[in-house]
């Protein structure tokens, strides 16, 4: 069974350009989250989809945003780039949108904004 | 807000000794608490997920223990291998599928 995917797995842009991040699931998992971690901060809670629909949020501004479509794949976008955006971006996939189900990570997308 | 904490933050043993990682956590109003290994610049494993109702989840060299009443949870290595350096963390999550994570313990074992 494969694990959860992200693409691209590194990134380098400029402040102000945007960023779109993509997340595949494994398969029959319906929930995705998604994660900003950095050394400062550790690791952040930005969203969770379910069934295509966004169920929470973190405290973050409105530049994050993210999608996720029929086939529980998930992008997120990073509009205006920012110094403070560089950090490795986390996705998880569930089974279900709410506890007790297990959290599977992919191995990150790490982004550089110069 | 629920409130992660893990102690210590770094850890260094010879090999083959067993040791102990500690995470607490302010609500003890959990649903469940998954610890998580991570290699530097990689994503997360999932190493063990403790129901809310068990004291005790093993796997292989690791076991993981609850105590939701005083907000804690233990991750005991046995017979530590290098291939165990890693950070180590713990999540506990919402009620929805929100985590939140400790800042996590970094492991090494020297051979």
């Amino acid at each position: 069974k494969a694990g959860v995917t992200q693409t691209p797995r590194y990134l380098i842009k400029t402040r102000g350009q945007q960023v779109t991040l993509s997340c595949s699931p494994i398969s029959g998992h319906r929930s995705v989250s998604w994660y900003q971690q950095t050394p400062g901060q550790g690791l952040q809670f930005l969203f969770e989809y379910f069934s295509e629909t966004q169920r929470n949020k973190g405290n973050f501004p409105g530049r994050f945003s993210g999608r996720q479509f029929s086939n529980s794949r998930s992008e997120m976008n990073v509009s205006t780039l920012e110094l403070g955006d560089s950090a490795l971006y986390l996705c998880a996939s569930s089974f279900g949108p709410t506890n007790p189900y297990e959290q599977y990570f992919g191995p990150g997308t790490r982004l550089t904004v110069t | 807000k629920q409130e992660v904490t893990q102690i210590p933050a770094a850890l260094s043993v010879p090999e083959g000794e067993n040791l102990v990682l500690n995470c607490s956590f302010t609500d003890s109003a959990i649903y469940n608490l998954q610890w998580f290994r991570q290699d530097p610049g990689k994503g997360l494993t999932s190493l063990l997920l403790i129901q809310s109702s068990q004291r005790e989840q093993t796997s292989g060299r690791l076991n993981a223990s609850l105590d939701k009443s005083s907000g804690r949870s233990t991750l005991y290595i046995a017979a530590s291998q290098p291939g165990d350096s890693a950070t180590y963390l713990c999540a506990v999550p919402n009620t929805g599928n929100q985590f939140y994570f400790g800042t996590g313990t970094s492991l090494t074992v020297i051979p």
